[in-house]
């Protein structure tokens, strides 16, 4: 069974401050998901990324790939009360993206104003 | 903008009765997933369809789950008893193979009391 270890796995940090969280795993994926989910809605994706050492920008979010595709970083610049939310990470394995994710707990982020 | 749709979002029943949760996958995904969501275990895939064949349905409790999918429109998730430990949010997605994005429904809120 591949797991994915997210963390923290409660953060609450004032407006316009950076952070940093992290999805982690003993094993290797072909390719990992970010998502976020609000309140009462469904997991939204947020980026894939596919090629191990890939960073891709999303506005003020910026996502990375470990060199060795076990784990996976998302970093928000200035954040914003808007960012609040459960980031969940999704690993798939070698049968592909529409194989089964296996999801993390997923980070709770809450911006204060 | 293709939505999957779940019926219904909230349901309250007792223990011992029967459960029956829907699900309209995006017209031209071929796979559907059902993933059942706490706050202590996050996100647990529980079966996965492709082209309407059940390819995994190890994540479920099989003598009081089952998952159909009668034709290319619709999907079915069946508790039957239900039990208060099924209390939990309920989600369908659909997607396409190989690494593409899911798309989730918002959910069915289940209690069981």
């Amino acid at each position: 069974t591949q797991l994915l270890e997210q963390s923290p796995q409660f953060l609450s940090i004032q407006e316009g401050e950076n952070l940093t969280v992290y999805c982690n795993s003993s094993s290797v994926f072909s390719s990992l998901q970010w998502y976020r989910q609000e309140p009462g809605e469904g997991p939204v994706l947020l980026v894939t990324v596919v090629t191990g050492g890939e960073v891709k920008k999303l506005k003020r979010l910026t996502f990375q790939f470990g060199d060795a595709r076990k784990d996976s970083s998302l970093h928000i610049t200035a954040a914003q009360p808007g960012d609040t939310g459960l980031y969940l990470c999704a690993g798939a394995g070698s049968g592909g993206g529409a194989d089964g994710l296996t999801f993390g707990k997923g980070t709770h982020l809450i911006i204060q104003p | 903008d293709a939505r999957v749709t779940q019926t219904p979002r909230h349901k309250v029943t007792e223990m011992g009765q029967e459960v029956t949760m829907r699900c309209q996958p995006i017209l031209g995904h071929n796979t559907v997933f059902w993933y059942r969501q706490t706050m202590m275990q996050g996100l647990e895939l529980l079966a996965y369809f492709r082209n309407r064949a059940p390819l995994d349905d190890s994540g479920m409790p099989k003598d009081r789950f089952s998952a159909e999918m009668p034709d290319a429109t619709l999907a079915t998730l069946k508790i039957q008893p239900s039990e208060p430990r099924d209390s939990a949010v309920y989600f369908c997605a659909s997607g396409l193979e190989r690494n593409s994005p899911l798309h989730f429904g918002n959910g069915t809120r289940l209690t069981v009391t």
